[in-house]
């Protein structure tokens, strides 16, 4: 069975300065790998997912990624943060074929302070 | 191009009493679910559908039904509600599985007393 954990709960940091969340997974088979925000009061969306390929992915917003296969790790960065990234950021693995659900981490919550 | 749709944004039950949640998609995604998001928890898998006419049980089904009679749409029922179902619904849509991303509605906040 598959499963995520982020390794922080809530996360914060002031304006400007970088940021890593992190994602550890477990799986024995192939994943796929996504970073969901949750804005406040709002569904979630999107910030990058890494399918294939180069290891590092890069997203909305400045984000990116790192997928570390031998580290089952798939942790978040920017390197410098805005106010407007608070927010609750969930990473999320599938994977893949018929029975390719989405399984959540618990999310992170990440408070960017002036 | 709405995206998807939840209806209602806020809702108030007794224990009980019943209601049906709405979800609808136009961007004609074949995949749909349904999560609930509670604190600390994250979002947790109710149900899904991988067309018109099917669904299947998720990670936490019980206490709930679904249908899908449309292809648009997708509807979650609580036949009697219960205080441990207070919880945000967040339905969802995606072209396919695993590699495809999925498209959030704004949420039902729903709280049972």
């Amino acid at each position: 069975a598959q499963s995520v954990t982020q390794l922080d709960s809530q996360v914060p940091v002031f304006e400007e300065a970088p940021v890593e969340l992190r994602c550890n997974y477990s799986s024995s088979v192939s994943v796929y790998l996504f970073w969901y925000v949750q804005y406040p009061n709002q569904g979630l969306q999107l910030l990058l997912k890494y399918l294939s390929g180069s290891t590092l992915v890069k997203g909305i917003n400045g984000f990116e990624a790192e997928f570390n296969k031998s580290q089952t790790s798939f942790h978040l960065r920017k390197p410098s943060v805005h106010i407007s990234d608070t927010a609750e950021y969930f990473c999320a693995v599938s994977s893949g074929g018929s029975q390719g659900n989405l399984i959540f981490g618990k999310g992170t919550k990440l408070s960017v302070k002036p | 191009n709405a995206g998807v749709t939840q209806t209602p944004k806020f809702r108030v039950l007794k224990t009980g009493q019943s209601m049906t949640l709405l979800c609808a998609q136009d961007m004609n995604h074949e995949y749909m679910y349904w999560y609930r998001q509670d604190p600390g928890m994250g979002l947790r898998l109710i149900h899904y559908s991988v067309g018109e006419g099917t669904t299947a049980k998720g990670e936490v089904p019980d206490g709930y039904n679904v249908s899908r009679l449309k292809k648009q749409n997708f509807l979650l029922g609580l036949e009697s509600a219960a205080p441990s179902q207070t919880s945000v619904y967040f339905c969802a849509s995606s072209f396919g599985l695993s590699s495809n991303e999925q498209f959030f509605g704004p949420g039902t906040r729903l709280t049972v007393l």
